[in-house]
């Protein structure tokens, strides 16, 4: 079956880096997707990567290794405001989203 | 402003009624999608819709029907709800090309008593 992994919630210090992970097992590779998603809000898109190696897009960045079914988000220069759930996706060989249980991350001051 | 238009944004529903969730977006998107969001769980694809009139089964599509008379406008009716169908629903659309993100909508919690 197809399967996506990532950490049910971490917890991170204000002006920190965190790295969320996120391992797949999917019927094909079309692309892998990060979302942010604050409490009782929609998710909206952070990342796309459907090459090996490092996307970077000011204090968030996303890796992807196709060969190992890995990919993390990172974020830097923590900020309250980045208290949310890290939702990943990976579009299958049929073109659909495969959706992980989402990491939700808790910044303290 | 440009996006995805949810309604009803809550609804308290009795078993056995009938309920539609509408769902309209304005940026042309020829794919439209309905996704459940339980806790714990990763987001579920319900029905989903690559053009207007054409529509496809998710995940998760039984309870459930959907229409695309036209670009526009997606609607999802739970035909006899059931406590079950409790959950937070979440409409989305996408370019055909591209990165092919996904925009979503505000979310509509739907409550099955």
């Amino acid at each position: 079956g197809q399967n996506i992994d990532q950490p049910t919630e971490m917890t991170a210090t204000e002006g920190a880096i965190v790295q969320i992970n996120c391992t797949y097992q999917t019927s094909g590779f079309n692309g892998l997707f990060w979302y942010q998603q604050h409490a009782g809000e929609a998710p909206t898109f952070l990342s796309y990567n459907v090459l090996d190696g490092l996307e970077e897009k000011g204090r968030f960045s996303s890796f992807l290794s196709r060969s190992k079914g890995y990919s993390y988000l990172l974020l830097k220069e923590l900020q309250m405001k980045d208290s949310a759930s890290y939702l990943c996706a990976v579009r299958d060989s049929n073109y659909q989203l495969i959706w992980g249980a989402g990491t939700k991350l808790i910044i303290k001051p | 402003i440009a996006g995805i238009t949810q309604a009803p944004t809550s609804q308290i529903l009795a078993a056995g009624r009938r309920m539609t969730l509408r769902c309209t977006q304005d940026m042309r998107h020829n794919a439209m999608y309905w996704y459940r969001q339980d806790l714990g769980l990763g987001l579920r694809l319900i029905h989903y819709s690559n053009t207007a009139g054409t529509t496809g089964k998710g995940e998760v599509p039984d309870g459930y029907s959907v229409s695309r008379a036209n670009t526009d406008d997606f609607p999802l009716t739970l035909a006899s709800a059931v406590p079950s169908q409790t959950s937070v629903y979440f409409c989305a659309s996408s370019e055909r090309g591209g990165t092919g993100e996904l925009f979503f909508g505000e979310g509509s919690r739907l409550t099955v008593l």
